[in-house]
């Protein structure tokens, strides 16, 4: 039982590219979300989505685009890096809104030059 | 906006009881209270959560004020390896929103040998 997968592990960009975070899961729940975490601060949400084909914005959606075309995949998008999206990427999904735990990758380090 | 206070940090010695508080005065007769930590370099992991009674696990106890506007998670017996950043949030069962998602700053607990 694999839980939540996050690929890459490690990412340097240079400002300007794009690339596309991934995150799968592989126990069927609803909702998936996106958070980016500072040293020393805690998490921030991206974006999030309650089921294939809904998507929303969180507290910090600025720079990033979402899809969720799947139940499995939450790919979350940089359109163009810049060095304030330096950062851990964590992908979370849980089976519903309050009464069952959050699940988390193991995050992406993104480091954008 | 994270719906729950916690202390920055806390520190306790090894082998003795931790009682981390949360406060969460605005919560609703729905919502979930969730406690997860996050040990260095690694994503946050699901510690426990209730809704109105008291909870156990083999990970901690959970212990939830009457009014439930407060609550405290006790970890029985700290080791090193419990020296972690623990995140309180509140999570809704019928609600909308990303509210259920954000969280705060939580509690840098340092555990003394």
């Amino acid at each position: 039982n694999a839980g939540v997968t996050q690929t890459p592990k490690f990412q340097v960009l240079k400002t300007g590219q794009s690339m596309t975070l991934q995150c799968a899961q592989d126990m069927n729940h609803e909702y998936m979300s996106w958070y980016r975490q500072d040293p020393g601060m805690g998490l921030r949400l991206i974006h999030y989505s309650v089921g294939a084909g809904i998507t929303d914005q969180g507290e910090v959606p600025n720079g990033y685009n979402v899809s969720r075309s799947t139940t499995e995949d939450f790919p979350l998008r940089l359109l163009s890096a810049a060095p304030s999206q330096t950062s851990v990427y964590f992908c979370a999904s849980t089976a519903d809104r309050g009464n069952s735990p959050l699940h988390f990758g193991n995050g992406t380090r993104l480091t954008v030059t | 906006d994270a719906k729950t206070t916690q202390p920055n940090s806390m520190e306790s010695n090894e082998e003795e009881p931790v009682h981390l508080p949360c406060n969460h005065s605005t919560i609703s007769g729905t919502d979930y209270i969730h406690w997860y930590r996050q040990l260095p370099s690694q994503g946050p992991e699901y510690v426990i959560h209730g809704l109105t009674s008291n909870v156990n696990n083999r990970m901690a106890s959970l212990a939830i004020a009457e009014d439930r506007k407060s609550s405290t998670l006790i970890l029985h017996r700290a080791t090193l390896r419990d020296a972690a950043v623990y995140y309180c949030i509140l999570r809704w069962y019928s609600g909308g929103g990303a509210d259920g998602l954000t969280f705060g700053k939580g509690t840098h607990l340092i555990i003394q040998p």
